[in-house]
């Protein structure tokens, strides 16, 4: 079992409706997920993070997490084709008690979204 | 506010060659940690740097070693090059007063031949 997991897709959408990523994790200590979005040739850009089961929302951006069913997901609202690229789930693990920040990533999801 | 420099941007090598890898952390950071992206596939932590100390290290060969400076700079090295290390090496800051905040550098391209 991976340590986290995503669908690699690709996830084609239209324009202007509700992109639905999701993400599952194996270590119950987790404590921080976070979402990064990667447009091709490009490096991760943080969208998001959050900490507590429940959602958290930025914008067109809604990240949910639910510790019990170690899962976590990213909803992205009016999509847009900008919104096109790989969105990579990343959890922040405990190690020995320690994390320190250290982020294992998924493989990430293609979205597409068409006009 | 210069975010994350990486240099160079691409670097071809030759199998059994030796590389370094530079980054600069953001202005105000002071943690400096190592990723390494193969393509179609998530980073992979390689190792975490913080008071010119290596502080936390991922599965990665011992051919895998670092430095940091005391502006906060970093070096990534990589001897005995490999085919399979030809991947997207991306060096992310932090503080380490807020170190779920990582802000990713452009990445060096490296292509092992």
């Amino acid at each position: 079992q991976k340590e986290v997991e995503q669908n690699s897709g690709p996830l084609s959408v239209p324009e202007g409706a509700i992109a639905s990523l999701n993400c599952t994790y194996s270590d119950r200590g987790s404590q921080s997920f976070f979402w990064y979005r990667q447009y091709s040739g490009k490096s991760p850009e943080l969208i998001m993070f959050i900490y507590s089961n429940g959602d958290k929302e930025d914008g067109r951006f809604t990240a949910q997490l639910n510790k019990a069913s170690q899962y976590v997901s990213l909803l992205i609202r009016d999509s847009q084709p900008s919104d096109s690229a790989t969105y990579l789930c990343a959890v922040n693990m405990i190690a020995g008690g320690t994390s320190y920040g250290k982020l294992t990533f998924g493989q990430g999801t293609i979205l597409t979204v068409h006009p | 506010d210069a975010g994350v420099t990486q240099s160079p941007t691409h670097l071809i090598k030759t199998r059994g060659q030796q590389v370094t890898l530079r980054c600069s952390p953001k202005s105000g950071h002071d943690t400096v940690s190592w990723y390494q992206q193969a393509l179609g596939q998530g980073p992979q932590f390689i190792f975490q740097y913080y008071e010119e100390e290596e502080r936390q290290r991922g599965n990665f060969p011992d051919r895998f070693s670092g430095h940091q400076f005391p502006n906060y700079s970093s070096e990534l090295n990589v001897n005995a090059l490999l085919l399979g290390d030809s991947a997207l090496y991306l060096c992310a800051s932090s503080w380490d007063q807020a170190l779920n905040e990582q802000f990713f550098g452009p990445g060096t391209r490296l292509t092992v031949l």
